[in-house]
Formats: C-alpha cells, sequence, structure tokens
C-alpha cells in the first residue's frame, strides 16, 4: 500500500466552481501534511501546510485535515483558469536523520473559462 | 538568481552517453535533494545531501551517481542510462533536517534514446 494515495484526475471543472482535492494516507505517525502545486514544465511549489487535524484556510485556499480517517483535502473556492496545475500532497516521512517528503501521484485540475 | 536553478532544462542522451545534471541554489539551505518524476508515478526521492553529506540513497541503480560539492550545488552524473530513466529530474532544497518546506528547480526533462 503506497503511503500517500492520490486520484491522478484529470478533474475539469468551470471557472468559478469549489474543487475538492483529496489524499488519503496510510501512516498514523504523519502529522505534518503539505499541498504543492505544478504548473506544466516546472517543478513543484508549497501552496500551503498543515500541522494537526482540522481546518487552514490561506485566500480562496482551505487545508482540512482528518486524523480519524487519514484523509486529507484541498478545495479552492472561485476557482480560476490560473488554477489549472498538477496539485500534490506530501507528508514528511520519518526515519534516520534526513528529512524526505512522500508524495501522492498528484491530481491534474483543468479549470475551463 | 531564482531560488533553485537546474541546468539542463531538456536533455537527450543514447544509452552509451555520459551527461551531467546541475543544480544551484542560492537560498542558504544546507539540504539539498533529487527526485525523479515519472508520468502517473508519485515524486520518488533519490539522494539526500545534508551539509554535502549523502544521508539517504533511496536504492538507486549506481548510472546515477550524485555530487555534492558544496551546500549550494548538486549533481547527477548519468551514464549507461536506460529507455525507463526517462523522466523529469527535479532538485530540492530545504533548510534543516526537520520536515520543512522544500524549494524546487523547474526540472530536466530526460529522454533515453
Amino acid at each position: 500500500q503506497k503511503e500517500v494515495e492520490q486520484d491522478p484526475g484529470p478533474l475539469s471543472v468551470p471557472e468559478g466552481a469549489i474543487v475538492s482535492l483529496n489524499c488519503t494516507y496510510s501512516n498514523s505517525a504523519f502529522q505534518y501534511f503539505m499541498w504543492y502545486r505544478q504548473y506544466s514544465r516546472k517543478g513543484p511549489e508549497l501552496l500551503m501546510y498543515t500541522y494537526s487535524s482540522g481546518n487552514k484556510e490561506d485566500g480562496r485556499f482551505t487545508a482540512q485535515v482528518d486524523k480519524s480517517s487519514k484523509y486529507i483535502s484541498l478545495f479552492i473556492r472561485d476557482s480560476q483558469p490560473s488554477d489549472s496545475a498538477t496539485y500534490l500532497c506530501a507528508a514528511p516521512g520519518y526515519g534516520g536523520a534526513t528529512n524526505k517528503l512522500i508524495f501522492g501521484t498528484g491530481t491534474l485540475l483543468a479549470v475551463q473559462p | 538568481e531564482t531560488g533553485v536553478t537546474q541546468t539542463p532544462r531538456h536533455l537527450v542522451m543514447g544509452m552509451t552517453n555520459k551527461k551531467s545534471l546541475k543544480c544551484e541554489q542560492h537560498l542558504g539551505h544546507n539540504a539539498m535533494y533529487w527526485y525523479k518524476q515519472s508520468a502517473k508515478k508519485p515524486l520518488e526521492l533519490m539522494f539526500v545531501y545534508n551539509f554535502k553529506e549523502q544521508t539517504e540513497n533511496n536504492s538507486v541503480p549506481s548510472r546515477f551517481s550524485p555530487e555534492c560539492p558544496n551546500s549550494s550545488h548538486l549533481f547527477l552524473h548519468l551514464h549507461t542510462l536506460q529507455p525507463e530513466d526517462s523522466a523529469l529530474y527535479l532538485c530540492a532544497s530545504s533548510q534543516g533536517q526537520g520536515p520543512t518546506e522544500a524549494f524546487f528547480g523547474q526540472g530536466t526533462r530526460l529522454t533515453v534514446v
């Protein structure tokens, strides 16, 4: 079982729609979750992170963690064509003295004007 | 200069060639990483360097050889690659050894023919 799982999509929505992007994880030791956004032909960039259960809001973006079900979500309100990108969820792996991120496959989002 | 710079952006090489990928970070970070991104797969961590010392080799074949001469530069030397090694190779850097934000370069799109 993959440690972080994500539906690869693609997900196509009309402009202005509310988008829900989701990941599940298997390791209950994960306490810190990140969402990265990757535009075509670019490297991933950090969009949001959250340490614990509950919601974190930043503008049109809300990150949500449900530790009881090992489920993390990213909501985008009033979606724009500029939000079209691949969204990757990630959690830091533990072990040894190194830091590393474990990523999902990413969900490709297309917002149609 | 932008945070993490990778060269070249695109590379086509034969299976008998030797080439190198270069990464430079201007963020003063002490950890650098190589990731491999293939279609429909999660980002795969390949190597981690902390303070120029390799702290993680994620079972990467020896045809990939990393080099970190200082905290700002990271190389990935390639030789006798296989077509299945074609992918986007991403370099990243971060500060500290705990779970922290990783800043990514734009990647090198490698095609092995």
